[in-house]
């Protein structure tokens, strides 16, 4: 079955420090990967997301994630982080139809909250 | 920008009884998705519908859970007969298509309570 773990909890940084979520999951196929954010009191949102080609994925706010297909991998990362980045950060898989996986519902990690001291 | 909304934002709720969580998805939207989140656990799928029908379900979607589009706006999540263990946060999703590279666009959230 497919599942997907994110390593870290709770993550506290002071701004301007590099930020690195950890995400991996486990299915044998072909893999379509997201990562989502939740602001506190608001929507969970979009950040960036893996189909095929360039591994290194550009988001939006300044996030990229890279996803690395032999360690089953797809970790977030951002140089510097800004107080306004403190959020919940999920990372979330779906497999693809062609090995089995399912027809869109997004497999979710626990998440990582992020606290960004100013 | 559309967004995806949802009522009410709270329920409490007694066991054993019914509750229906609403959902406004993103208009030109044909597929529909109902995910929970109990606290302190992952975000779970529940179930995907299109086309007045469901698509996909998962083990937690039993004879207690129901979805519903029942005009041109709303889809609906009934529980049944809730149990404390229903007591989650709820949420809807929209997306344009069933293709893969179509982002999933969530609502707020219904914070179900069940005493």
């Amino acid at each position: 079955a497919q599942s997907v773990s994110q390593h870290n909890h709770h993550v506290i940084l002071s701004e301007a420090a590099s930020l690195e979520l950890g995400c991996n999951y486990s299915y044998g196929g072909t893999v379509n990967l997201f990562w989502y954010v939740q602001y506190p009191g608001q929507h969970l949102q979009l950040l960036l997301k893996y189909f095929s080609g360039d591994p290194l994925v550009k988001g939006i706010k300044g996030f990229e994630a890279e996803f690395i297909k032999s360690k089953f991998s797809f970790n977030l990362r951002k140089p510097s982080v800004q107080w306004s980045d403190t959020a919940e950060y999920f990372c979330a898989v779906i497999g693809a139809p062609d090995y089995g996986g399912s027809q869109g519902n997004l497999i979710f990690g626990k998440g990582t909250k992020l606290s960004v001291k100013p | 920008e559309p967004e995806v909304t949802q009522t009410p934002s709270h329920q409490v709720t007694q066991m054993g009884q019914e509750v229906i969580l609403r959902c406004v998805p993103i208009s030109n939207h044909l597929y529909f998705y109902w995910y929970r989140q109990i606290l302190g656990q992952k975000v779970e799928f529940l179930v995907s519908f299109y086309n007045n029908e469901i698509s996909e379900k998962s083990e937690i979607f039993d004879d207690q859970f129901s979805v519903e589009r029942p005009d041109g706006s709303n889809f609906t999540l009934k529980i049944r007969s809730t149990k404390l263990e229903d007591s989650a946060m709820y949420f809807c999703a929209s997306q344009t298509s069933g293709v893969l590279q179509e982002t999933q666009y969530f609502g707020p959230g219904t914070r179900l309570l069940v005493l």
